[in-house]
């Protein structure tokens, strides 16, 4: 079982709509929770981060954070075409301060 | 603010070969890690620095792989000799301080032809 998983997609979703992105991870003592975005053939672009239990809301993103089921998720709201990208979840995990990636979901925002 | 900077953005070489990939934080960053994601794969982690000492470099994947980082600032990567399985997209990151998020250079593609 891999440590972070996400469903790979495609998620498509029309334009203006909410789009729900989940992670997994694995039973082990997870410090901080990132959400990368990934236009194909470009680096990851740190968009949202997470610490504690609950939501964190910037702009049009939102991060939920669930210790206790070991997931968290990210919501895109007002859904644009520039948001279609893969989304990949990362998690620093145990007293390591490097990331354990998931593979990432492909979104799609139809127009 | 200049971001994280990585050079070159291609390289090309043969199986045998010896390659040097370079990567600037940014500045201020003491933190700096080294991933790679190979085709169809995670991300992978590789190593990481602290200023110029070794944090941790439990994913490097064997002894033709060396990471340096003189004086803390820049670093280098070298894989002496290239294998084909090496093959892949070597990021570079860099970080305020541990815990902090990490912000990624735009990557140097590897082909071991």
């Amino acid at each position: 079982q891999k440590e972070v998983e996400q469903n790979s997609g495609p998620l498509s979703v029309p334009e203006g709509a909410i789009a729900s992105l989940n992670c997994t991870y694995s039973d082990r003592v997870s410090q901080s929770f990132f959400w990368y975005r990934q236009y194909s053939g470009k680096s990851p672009e740190l968009i949202m981060s997470i610490y504690s239990n609950g939501d964190k809301e910037d702009g049009r993103f939102t991060a939920q954070l669930n210790k206790a089921s070991q997931y968290v998720s990210l919501l895109i709201r007002d859904s644009q075409p520039s948001d279609s990208a893969t989304y990949l979840c990362a998690v620093n995990m145990d007293s390591n301060y490097q990331l354990i990636w998931g593979a990432g979901t492909k979104l799609i925002i139809k127009p | 603010e200049a971001g994280v900077t990585q050079f070159p953005s291609h390289s090309v070489i043969e199986k045998g070969q010896t390659v040097t990939l370079r990567c600037d934080p940014i500045s201020g960053h003491d933190n700096l890690y080294w991933y790679r994601r190979v085709m169809g794969k995670e991300i992978k982690f590789l190593l990481h620095f602290v200023k110029e000492s070794k944090q941790d470099e439990s994913g490097m994947p064997n002894n033709r792989f060396l990471a340096e980082r003189t004086g803390g600032t820049y670093s280098t990567l070298k894989v002496q000799p290239a294998e084909l399985e090496d093959s892949g997209v070597y990021f570079c990151a860099s970080s305020l301080m541990m815990i902090y998020e990490q912000y990624f250079g735009p990557g140097t593609r590897l082909t071991v032809t």
